[in-house]
């Protein structure tokens, strides 16, 4: 298993610029998230997905979208980047549904700077 | 609503030392909690967990316990090493509709010399 994948590792865009941050897992794991990691801040939920097509915003959604269209795969679009989206950002993927709560297994990161 | 307060850092400690980094959380619910530690230039890999109160959860010579009268979750090892160096964040999950989400505390950074 490769586990939680993203690319690119590293990004460099100009002001209003668009991306897509790609992240991917073959765990056949329902949940799927993205964070973004600030100094001084921890992780901050971006958006996350409970299944294929099910999406919804976590606590930082502004300039961000995402899509779900099949398990493995839960990109993440900047559709105009501004500087305040300079951060690095993590995928994380786990088991959904009731019980005890699952581990989440986060990607490596992708470092994101904007200017 | 769900937020948690974490130790500030950076701690430096020598090798075989008492390391305690104090955590302490706000839930609306009844929330499951989690020490999470990331390793220079890698993601975050779970360390431990606990899913109700008085649960005790331990790893790798790490424990924390589910202290629901104190709202706490403080990581403790009794003699840290080298290779311990790494930021510790402690979080906590609020399910909501079977979703996993996490809410993280700020990271303690530590440094163990030897």
């Amino acid at each position: 298993n490769a586990g939680v994948t993203q690319t690119p590792k590293f990004q460099v865009l100009k002001t209003g610029q668009s991306m897509t941050l790609q992240c991917a897992q073959d765990m056949n794991h329902e949940y799927m998230s993205w964070y973004r990691q600030d100094p001084g801040m921890g992780l901050r939920l971006i958006h996350y997905s409970v299944g294929a097509g099910i999406t919804d915003q976590g606590e930082v959604p502004n300039g961000y979208n995402v899509s779900r269209s099949t398990t493995e795969d839960f990109p993440l679009r900047l559709l105009s980047a501004a500087p305040s989206q300079t951060s690095v950002y993590f995928c994380a993927s786990s088991y959904a549904g009731g019980g005890p709560p699952y581990e989440q297994y986060f990607g490596p990161g992708t470092r994101l700077t904007v200017t | 609503g769900n937020s948690v307060t974490q130790m500030e850092g950076p701690v430096t400690l020598s090798e075989e030392a008492f390391l305690t980094i104090n955590c302490t959380y706000t839930a609306t619910g009844y929330p499951s909690l989690f020490w999470y530690v990331q390793y220079p230039g890698e993601g975050l890999q779970l360390l431990l967990k606990a899913t109700k109160a008085d649960d005790k959860g331990s790893n790798k010579g790490f424990e924390a316990t589910y202290r629901k009268e104190t709202t706490s979750f403080h990581l403790e090892k009794g003699s840290v090493q080298v290779s311990d160096s790494a930021v510790y964040f402690c979080a906590l999950s609020d399910r909501v509709a079977g979703a996993n989400n996490l809410f993280f505390g700020t990271g303690t950074r530590l440094t163990v010399i030897p």
